[in-house]
């Protein structure tokens, strides 16, 4: 079955724990990445990669880091220096050259 | 910089009556233009792109560079169509798709 998986569904973790979430994909898409969607606020861009060993930051990375080792796999690493880490968490890729990105089931993340 | 914005946070229509989602955007090149979905339950999905001046599931869409405007319009709405859309912009030779903030749809019957 191909597609993008996100694991695990739902999260939760204590403040000042760092918390990494996983992205896979079979598509065989060099473009991945990691949204951020909160009610009211639509999807925020936080991390983004182009091909494997490289990624570029987003409009919201602070507080976040990502590696890209592997063509199928990237992991999203929300750090304690993220000050806001409550919200659902969107993987996505693509084709280099293509038009539509395909997108994860999503994890919510809860910080307590 | 590239900004898209739908005003409409909540819409809501009866079922049969013509519905349209609103989306401006702020780029100063070509843009490519898309609209997104997202079921109750369901991922986020690619409902139509500008491109390709398709019908999916009776939306369409038109770019207005004069107004830079890509508003999705429905002349008969369905229950189903009640869901999460999201209008979202790539740049020339960008790889990043920028997303608006969302409108929710609700078809009431």
């Amino acid at each position: 079955d191909g597609g993008i998986t996100q694991s695990p569904k739902y999260l939760f973790r204590k403040e000042g724990q760092n918390v990494t979430l996983s992205c896979e994909q079979n598509l065989n898409h060099d473009a991945m990445y990691w949204y951020r969607q909160d009610p009211g606020q639509g999807l925020r861009l936080i991390y983004y990669s182009q091909i494997v060993n490289d990624f570029q930051k987003g409009d919201i990375a602070e507080g976040y880091s990502v590696s890209r080792e592997k063509k199928e796999s990237f992991p999203l690493t929300v750090t304690s220096a993220q000050k806001n880490p409550t919200a659902f968490y969107l993987c996505a890729s693509k084709e280099v050259g293509g038009t539509e990105a395909f997108f994860g089931q999503g994890t919510r993340l809860t910080v307590v | 910089a590239q900004r898209v914005t739908q005003p409409e946070k909540l819409l809501s229509v009866f079922k049969g009556a013509p519905v349209e989602l609103k989306c401006n955007y702020s780029y100063s090149g070509s843009p490519e233009l898309f609209w997104y979905v997202q079921y109750s339950r369901q991922r986020l999905q690619l409902l139509l792109r500008h491109i390709s001046r398709e019908s999916i599931k009776g939306f369409t869409a038109d770019l207005n560079k004069g107004e830079t405007s890509f508003h999705l319009k429905k002349p008969f709405a369905q229950e189903e169509d009640s869901a999460m859309y999201y209008c979202a912009l790539r740049a020339q030779g960008a790889q990043k798709l920028v997303f608006g903030q969302g409108t929710r749809l609700t078809i009431n019957p």
